[in-house]
């Protein structure tokens, strides 16, 4: 398996663009998670889905950030409109049946908002 | 919520000698816990998971002790390379969401 990808690794905008990440989760798995890693703040979790439907959005910072997930291959996270502060890496994370509940995390996008 | 703790921050020691990083949390009601590696500018690595029914866990030089009722985890690693030099991550799980601590810095020296 190809593990978690994620795209773009690196993304750079300038402050009120809009800014998306993308993710696809390992095969089979059913739980995708957002997380945010700032130095200052560490990893933080963002949002979660089960079978495509977010469980658990309470730590979406802002209406700023929304997510979806379509189908059970692919979800996004937006910021729109970006601002600086946003600037941190993003990471997506899966997990499956099989009732370990061990996470596989993706590489990450690095976003710098300017 | 769940606080989870990381002692030391930082670590630097001499290739050879066995490394002991410590992580403790606050609420004992969790699922598993898992510790990864994050090397610099890279995503995380899975390196052992334990059950909340566990006491430990091994995978070649790695083993990780968890005692649920102090709220302690201590992941071991044996005869230290410069290659284990990373960023060590604990993570609790309170149903399937994941409380990670800051992390501990090893620098292994040649």
């Amino acid at each position: 398996d190809a593990g978690v990808i994620q795209s773009p690794r690196h993304e750079v905008t300038e402050m009120g663009q809009e800014v998306t990440l993308r993710c696809k989760p390992i095969s089979g798995h059913d739980y995708l998670f957002w997380y945010r890693q700032t130095m200052m703040r560490g990893l933080e979790l963002l949002i979660y889905f089960n079978n495509n439907v977010p469980i658990d959005d309470s730590g979406m910072p802002e209406d700023r950030f929304s997510a979806k997930m379509p189908n059970a291959s692919f979800s996004t996270l937006k910021i729109q409109p970006s601002e600086p502060r946003d600037s941190a890496v993003y990471f997506c994370a899966s997990t499956g049946p099989g009732g370990t509940y061990e996470q596989y995390f993706g590489p990450g996008t690095r976003l710098t908002v300017t | 919520k769940q606080e989870v703790t990381q002692i030391p921050a930082a670590l630097s020691v001499p290739e050879g000698e066995n490394l002991v990083l410590n992580c403790s949390f606050t609420d004992s009601a969790i699922y598993n816990l898992q510790w990864f590696r994050q090397d610099p500018g890279k995503g995380l690595t899975s390196l052992l998971l334990i059950q909340s029914s566990q006491r430990e866990q091994t995978s070649g030089r790695l083993n990780a002790s968890l005692d649920k009722s102090s709220g302690r985890s201590t992941l071991y690693i044996a005869a230290s390379q410069p290659g284990d030099s990373a960023t060590y991550l604990c993570a609790v799980s309170n149903d399937y969401k994941l409380s990670f601590g800051a992390g501990t810095t090893v620098t292994v020296r040649a």
